[in-house]
């Protein structure tokens, strides 16, 4: 298993539709994050989340809702998304959520919003 | 201003060569700086990581820091085509973990 697993791979919605993404970390840290990666863009960090408790919302619209059931999973789930939306959607963890304890990523979900 | 610059090539080089990618920052809070390489199809992953000003080598790659010019780079000696990616550089201060991104430099090393 790699450190960081995001399922699905590639995800194909319609506006209307509900989907979640899937995050799970195997490396046992207490920080995990969402980060929005568009082309030409910087990443742009949505959510955090420390020992399960929120602690940055982005300023991200309500259409993208973060869940933490616990430290080693992490859900976006998705509604009525607009095609600005489409994007790979990275999940993160860390160690700790502190200056300077780097990321590590997994490989992204492709999302396409039609 | 966007706080943390970056050229976002692509940089097309030789196999051999010796790569310089570059960031500049505005934020003179920033105390961590990181590279980040991300290949096609794949999530970015930690290269380089660095504290404050200096020098940090690690095999074939050299990170810099310069505080005072508020300017970071990244040095490639001996490129390989297995170094064709996107290379990210990241930047955070002591408060959280809330790093800021460049927007990456694409680099393309031709066989």
């Amino acid at each position: 298993e790699t450190g960081v697993t995001q399922t699905p791979r590639h995800l194909v919605m319609g506006m209307t539709n509900k989907k979640s993404l899937k995050c799970e970390q195997h490396l046992g840290h207490n920080a995990m994050y969402w980060y929005k990666q568009s082309a030409k863009k910087p990443l742009e960090l949505m959510f955090v989340y420390s020992l399960e408790e929120r602690v940055e919302n982005n300023s991200v619209p309500s259409r993208f809702s973060p869940e933490c059931p616990n430290s080693s999973h992490l859900f976006l789930h998705l509604h009525t998304l607009q095609p600005e939306d489409s994007a790979l959607y990275l999940c993160a963890s860390s160690q700790e959520q502190q200056g300077g304890t780097p990321l590590h990523f997994g490989n992204g979900t492709r999302l396409t919003v039609t | 201003q966007k706080e943390v610059e970056q050229d976002p090539g692509p940089l097309s080089v030789p196999e051999g060569a010796i790569v310089s990618l570059n960031c500049t920052y505005s934020n003179s809070a920033f105390q961590y700086f990181m590279w980040y390489r991300q290949y096609s199809r794949k999530g970015p992953e930690l290269l380089m990581y660095t504290y404050s000003s200096g020098n940090k080598e690690d095999g074939r790659f050299t990170a810099q820091v310069d505080k005072s010019s508020k300017y970071i780079s990244l040095f490639i000696r001996d490129s390989q085509p297995s170094d064709s990616a996107t290379y990210l550089c990241a930047m955070s201060s002591n408060a959280g973990n809330m790093l800021t991104f460049g927007g990456g430099t694409r680099l393309m090393v031709k066989p």
